[in-house]
């Protein structure tokens, strides 16, 4: 069984701060999804990430994937207000044309000003 | 806007009932997923369709069904609802090379 883990679960950082969130899973994939949720609202996709090595960045945000250590990081350089919300990471558990994602139980971020 | 579409945005009801949710996907793609988020078991993967055919289960329960019709929309049936059942339902739908999944806004259900 495909299990993902997130460290940290909750995390309050200063503004201006850098932070990394880690992101462990139990099995081999070679494809890992970052997602974004505000209170209330639905996942918004952050990054895909499709091989080892791979390495995204969007703004203050930065996300690689090590499939060899079976493990995503999604950095956050100089923390702002605007990206207080839950980062789930996600795993796909792929076969036979099935794409399941098994997620994170996420890290509640508060950026503090 | 992800460009996938679920009805209803909130669903109040009662123990013992059955509701159905619909979910329209993004324009060209055949997957459709459903996924229960609820505090306590977080994000999980109920079910898959690619076309019209089931694909994948998850840990979905037997008093739960889905399926997928011809012109691609999706519905979840939840029957017999306990207090549990409680939650937020998203669709999620992808296509491409990397199947990356775009979600609905959910629909939140709560169960009286």
């Amino acid at each position: 069984e495909l299990k993902v883990e997130q460290n940290p679960l909750f995390l309050s950082m200063q503004e201006g701060k850098n932070y990394t969130i880690y992101c462990n899973y139990s099995t081999t994939s070679d494809r890992l999804y970052w997602y974004r949720q505000d209170p209330g609202k639905s996942l918004e996709s952050l990054f895909v990430l499709l091989s080892n090595g791979a390495v995204k960045q969007e703004g203050r945000l930065m996300a690689s994937l090590d499939t060899k250590a079976r493990l995503s990081t999604l950095h956050i350089t100089a923390a702002v207000h605007d990206l207080s919300a839950t980062y789930f990471c996600a795993v796909v558990h792929s076969g036979a044309g099935s794409y399941q994602l098994t997620f994170g139980k996420g890290t509640k971020l508060s950026v503090i000003p | 806007d992800s460009g996938v579409t679920q009805t209803p945005k909130h669903l109040i009801t009662a123990t013992g009932q059955r509701v159905t949710l619909r979910c329209s996907p993004r324009s060209g793609d055949l997957s459709v997923y459903w996924y229960q988020q609820s505090l306590d078991q977080g994000l999980q993967f109920l079910i898959q369709y690619y076309n019209g055919e089931e694909r994948a289960k998850g840990n979905i329960l037997e008093r739960f069904s889905a399926q997928q019709f011809p012109d691609l929309h999706s519905e979840l049936n939840l029957s017999s609802l306990e207090l549990g059942d409680s939650a937020l339902y998203f669709c999620a739908s992808s296509s491409g090379r990397a199947w990356e999944q775009f979600f609905g806004p959910g629909t939140r259900l709560t169960v009286l």
